[in-house]
């Protein structure tokens, strides 16, 4: 099966800041690479994705990137705000089992 | 409107009495999952459906059946629950599977004693 890990565990940085989180997979069959955000006590919500033919894409202040050759992604938020304290996850979809795997997750903290 | 329900939200029951969690979505969605989050783990996909009748295992489907004889309901059965069942329960549904996004239901808390 597929092995995505997650780092940091936890992020904390300064209002206005930007944060990046990073994931690696480990299978090259993975061809869409979801993020999600979780606050507390809710429902994971997709924020961003990315599919395996595509390098980069930006959403106002969250980017992804991906680099097939290394398998990693990431996650990039700029100008951070209050508002994106959560739990991020990101996710690979492997083609080859029709299944989703996560990564761990990253509790961000945004300090006013 | 647009949605993913669940129920119960919360459930507290005792070892080897069985239960059931419901999953019901309006979106016509073909692709529906059910996923256990567990602190430090993040999100395990337990079972599966890429449509009616067709179900596979997850990741961790052990103590685990589903059935899909409708497209819109996709509930998650514990024959004989075990305290390492404990956990928060996530249903999930796309258009498709890889690719569309995933509409997650609010959750089921269950305890089990």
């Amino acid at each position: 099966g597929e092995n995505v890990e997650q780092h940091p565990s936890t992020l904390s940085v300064q209002e206005g800041d930007s944060a990046v989180i990073k994931c690696t997979y480990s299978d090259s069959a993975s061809n869409y690479f979801p993020w999600y955000k979780q606050e507390l006590g809710k429902r994971p919500q997709l924020i961003i994705d990315i599919r395996s033919n595509v390098g980069e894409k930006k959403d106002q202040r969250i980017a992804v990137t991906l680099n097939k050759t290394a398998k990693h992604f990431s996650l990039h938020i700029t100008e951070t705000q209050p508002e994106d304290s959560a739990v991020y996850f990101c996710a690979a979809f492997l083609y080859t089992g029709n299944q989703f795997y996560f990564g761990t997750g990253t509790s961000l903290t945004v300090i006013p | 409107e647009a949605q993913v329900t669940q129920n119960p939200r919360y459930l507290i029951t005792v070892t080897g009495k069985k239960l059931t969690v419901t999953c019901s979505q309006n979106m016509n969605h073909e692709y529906m999952s059910w996923y256990r989050q567990d602190p430090g783990l993040g999100l395990r996909q337990i079972y599966y459906s890429m449509n009616v009748e067709v179900t596979d295992k997850g990741d961790v489907p052990e103590g685990y059946k589903v059935s899909r004889k409708e497209k819109r309901n996709f509930p998650l059965i514990l024959e004989s629950p075990s305290p390492n069942q404990t956990s928060l329960y996530f249903c999930a549904s796309s258009l498709k599977p890889g690719g569309d996004e995933q509409f997650f239901g609010p959750g089921t808390r269950l305890t089990v004693l």
